[in-house]
């Protein structure tokens, strides 16, 4: 089984700041990693995923995510936030050969003006 | 290129009434999930179809839950008799390759 772990619940961060989401996560067989964005009364949107290769995966909007394997670890990036980045943020990961999808609590992120 | 569609987008039932969800998936994915979305929570998966098959319901409580995709397009997931403890977002997606699932906007359902 699987299980992801979201650190923070909660982030606050200044407008043009950077920030980091972390993830951390657990399985006994190698997983696809995954970082999804909810806006407020919407579905999930694909930022980004890592299948393989390189461990930096850069998705939209600016994100760009480094897979750790060592530390089981899949932390979000930003090097300037914005407004409209205010959303909740998920992390998941699912089981190669397997699609489903096991997610963490999620981080509110919320840009502060 | 039209995404996931669910309706209705908001329900409002008493408890103990039957409630249905729709879903229709993007054209050519055939792959559909049904999640459950509890507040402050991440999704949970509750139903996988490839096509017509449900391949994994391992976490459909099917004492009250059913869904069906008859013709391995669009899905209904149904809830009777629903519970308090059913409010939450039910959310579907779709996917065609591994690993990229497309989500719909959910249809949040609030039993009273």
């Amino acid at each position: 089984a699987q299980s992801v772990t979201q650190l923070d619940s909660q982030v606050p961060v200044f407008e043009e700041a950077p920030v980091e989401l972390r993830c951390n996560y657990s399985s006994s067989v190698s997983v696809y990693l995954f970082w999804y964005v909810q806006y407020p009364n919407q579905g999930l949107q694909l930022l980004l995923k890592y299948l393989s290769g390189s461990t930096l995966v850069k998705g939209i909007n600016g994100f760009e995510a480094e897979f750790n394997k060592s530390q089981t670890s899949f932390h979000l990036r930003k090097p300037s936030v914005h407004i409209s980045d205010t959303a909740e943020y998920f992390c998941a990961v699912s089981p190669f050969g397997n699609e489903k999808l096991t997610f963490g609590t999620g981080t509110r992120l919320t840009i502060i003006p | 290129e039209a995404g996931v569609v669910q309706s209705p987008r908001y329900k409002i039932i008493e408890k103990k009434q039957p409630v249905a969800f729709w879903c229709n998936p993007i054209s050519g994915h055939n792959t559909l999930y049904w999640y459950l979305q509890n507040l402050g929570q991440g999704p949970e998966l509750l139903i996988r179809y490839e096509n017509e098959e449900a391949v994994d319901d391992s976490q459909l409580p099917k004492d009250r839950f059913s869904a069906e995709r008859l013709k391995g397009v669009d899905s209904t997931l149904k809830i009777q008799p629903a519970e308090l403890g059913d409010s939450a977002v039910y959310l579907c997606a779709s996917s065609l390759a591994p690993g990229e699932q497309y989500f719909g906007p959910g249809t949040r359902l609030t039993v009273t």
